[in-house]
């Protein structure tokens, strides 16, 4: 059974506190592996797509790394803004998205 | 606009009221979906439509029933819901279902739900 799990369930870091949030799957077929941004009563935001292991991408103080069983999403020196709950999904060899519950940053200035 | 947009933000309803959401995507894209999204769970896939045409109907309930008049508009009607019925629900919108590169499925804010 297609399967995503993301830990920690919660996390709060002091502002300049790197720290990485995990997102582990088991998938029949990898199409895509997706991290989403989702503030408080906002739809989702898309960060990454990340296709094979070993790829990475970049944006700002953020970087998702793939491996075939785990994507790790490394924030690096965070800022209060980057509060959010951070949400992983990955795509079978479909069109359906399997979504994790999500991991809720909390950074303190 | 730009985006995926979602009307009304919030709406509050009583369980015999019929009522109906409203998604729009400014995107050019020929897939929409519906999510509903409750506190500590996965997004749950509802309806996907593909130029206009169903394609998943994800064993849910009839007293949700969408609407898609062309690839740019989705709905989802609402009669005689359920107070478990509340949620967050969300529209989004992807090129087509084939997946890959650019094929990322983007999100509208939601409508907040309550079913009183």
């Amino acid at each position: 059974e297609d399967q995503v799990t993301q830990s920690p369930e919660a996390l709060r870091l002091q502002e300049g506190e790197s720290s990485s949030l995990n997102c582990s799957y088991t998938v029949s077929g990898l199409r895509g592996l997706f991290w989403y941004r989702q503030d408080p009563g906002k739809g989702p935001e898309f960060l990454f797509t990340l296709y094979s292991a070993g790829e990475e991408k970049e944006k700002e103080r953020l970087k998702a790394t793939l491996t075939k069983k785990e994507s790790f999403l490394h924030i690096t020196a965070p800022k209060p803004e980057d509060s959010a709950t951070y949400l992983c999904a990955v795509q079978p060899p479909a069109y359906k998205y399997i979504f994790g519950t999500g991991t809720r940053l909390k950074v303190l200035a | 606009e730009t985006g995926v947009t979602q009307t009304p933000r919030h709406l509050v309803m009583g369980m015999t009221n019929k009522k109906s959401l409203k998604c729009e995507q400014h995107l050019g894209h020929n897939a929409m979906y519906w999510y509903k999204q409750s506190a500590k769970k996965p997004l749950e896939l509802m309806f996907v439509y593909n130029f206009k045409e169903q394609t998943e109907n994800n064993s849910v309930p009839s007293r949700f029933s969408p609407e898609c008049p062309n690839s740019s508009h989705l709905f989802l009607h609402l009669h005689t819901l359920q107070p478990e019925d509340s949620a967050l629900y969300l529209c989004a919108s992807s090129q087509d279902l084939a997946g890959g590169p650019h094929n990322e499925q983007f999100f509208g804010p939601g409508t907040r739900l309550t079913v009183l």
